[in-house]
């Protein structure tokens, strides 16, 4: 069965970084677009960042564009998420996610990884 | 961006009764060339990550119930369970996936009335 475990998530001040790892298993993760989806304290998804199988497209929500860098490394099976300049709004529970049928359709997801922005 | 609207945000139905979720997007998300409409459906219950429920607005994932079923084409879609069992309580969400800046509907509550 596909594993997606998320990490690296905790409590951060304004303004601060952090950085978010996903490793997958049971998952031929190089041969698959990748995805990050939030979901903040009582609010419905939010599609945040989106990098091709290969890492040479990205694209990102408005919100963090310029903030956030999605990566990954094939050879580690890892999908990684930095996140520069922090704001209280982008407190939430981040998913990693995998598309393997089409780009876009989000057919696995980790358990996620809690992110806190707060001094 | 595609915006996608649900409607209700909250519904409660009895057990075995039919539940309908209405999803519209922005534009349409239907791909001419190919004739195939770029939504997809989730279920989100407390504590567990999404699940893909159905995509292509109609095609069921493996292991989804036949109970659930996905209909409409173009911007006008609905998730149809149509005997609704204890284990159907949760959020659901439409999705798009016709633009790589990937949106979701805001979300429908669905409990048991």
């Amino acid at each position: 069965e596909v594993q997606l475990v998320e990490s690296g998530g905790g409590l951060v001040q304004p303004g601060g970084s952090l950085r978010l790892s996903c490793t997958a298993s049971r998952f031929t993760f190089s041969n698959y677009w990748m995805t990050w989806v939030r979901q903040a304290p009582g609010k419905g998804l939010e599609w945040v960042a989106t990098i091709k199988d290969d890492g040479s497209q990205k694209y990102y929500v408005d919100s963090v564009e310029g903030r956030f860098t999605v990566s990954r490394d094939n050879t580690k099976n890892s999908l990684f998420l930095q996140m520069d300049s922090l704001r209280a709004e982008d407190t939430a529970v981040y998913h990693c996610v995998g598309s393997t049928s089409w780009a876009g359709i989000f057919d696995y997801w980790g358990q996620g990884t809690l992110v806190t922005v707060s001094s | 961006d595609i915006v996608m609207t649900q409607s209700p945000d909250s519904l409660a139905v009895s057990l075995g009764e039919r539940a309908t979720i209405n999803c519209k997007s922005s534009q349409s998300v239907l791909y001419s060339s190919n004739n195939k409409n770029f939504l997809a459906w989730y279920q989100h219950k407390p504590g567990q990550p999404p699940k893909l429920l159905i995509y292509w607005a109609s095609t069921r994932e493996s292991g989804v119930p036949d109970r659930f079923s996905g209909t409409g084409s173009g911007t006008d879609f609905t998730l149809t369970i149509s005997s609704l069992q204890a284990e159907d309580v949760a959020v659901y969400y439409c999705q798009q996936y016709y633009e790589t800046r990937y949106t979701f509907g805001q979300g429908t509550k669905l409990e048991i009335k």
